[in-house]
């Protein structure tokens, strides 16, 4: 079973309106990390966000806030006042145990922003 | 955060030569590094866990012969493609555990094109 999964190919949001970009997670572990990352098309990873499996509040960044739904294994990202800038590839990562250092990444999601 | 730089950011060799790529941890000291391989619209695909000081971990699938990984010191890994062929064509990506959530920095990646 994949350890990740992000089921949107590709999401249109138009400039200043906030988005949802999906993200399940399978895990058998109480204790892991869940992980954001933005990739433009540079190449480049970028680190958005983390929310620790025992964190009792939904993780905030600026504009990035992570919807933490524990019983059904999603972690959604949400951008508010979407930017031009923002279109890139998303990705959810999941890090198991608290040390662990192996990430499991999802296929991503291509994020278009509309003007 | 922690600053992961990557070197060269864009080869084109040919067929049966082999080619070297350096990242380095520019401000912190990193123990395990990791190297993936993305394909164009695909998600990162983890190769191999760099340890300094001792073997790499390699992928199931993933040929130690073939990509020569050595992390001699606790700021740098290289991967080396040997005798590398068109299929090696890819953009490889290396990071490093860091930051208070235990997140991976991303170097910017090299592009790799093999004639």
């Amino acid at each position: 079973a994949q350890k990740i999964t992000q089921t949107q190919p590709g999401m249109f949001v138009q400039e200043k309106e906030a988005v949802t970009l999906d993200c399940t997670y399978d895990t058998s572990d109480q204790s892991y990390g869940l992980f954001w990352y933005k990739q433009p098309s540079s190449g480049e990873m970028i680190f958005l966000i983390y929310q620790g499996s025992y964190d009792e509040q939904n993780a905030t960044e600026g504009r990035y806030s992570l919807n933490f739904q524990k019983a059904r294994k999603s972690a959604n990202l949400v951008i508010s006042a979407s930017q031009l800038g923002d279109s890139a590839m998303y990705f959810c990562a999941m890090r198991e145990g608290t040390r662990g250092n192996q990430f499991y990444f999802g296929t991503g999601t291509s994020l278009t922003v509309i003007p | 955060g922690a600053v992961v730089s990557q070197h060269p950011s864009r080869v084109i060799c040919k067929s049966g030569t082999s080619v070297k790529i350096e990242c380095r941890s520019l401000d912190f000291q990193a123990t395990t590094m990791f190297w993936y391989r993305q394909f164009p619209k695909q998600s990162l695909m983890l190769m191999a866990t760099s340890n300094e000081g001792s073997k790499a971990t390699y992928e199931q699938g993933v040929e130690k012969d073939k990509f020569l990984i050595n992390h001699a010191s606790l700021t740098l890994s290289t991967l080396t493609v040997t005798s590398a062929h068109p299929e090696d064509s890819s953009f490889y990506i290396c990071s490093a555990t860091a930051g208070p959530y235990n997140e991976q920095f991303f170097g910017p990646g090299t592009r790799l094109t093999v004639l």
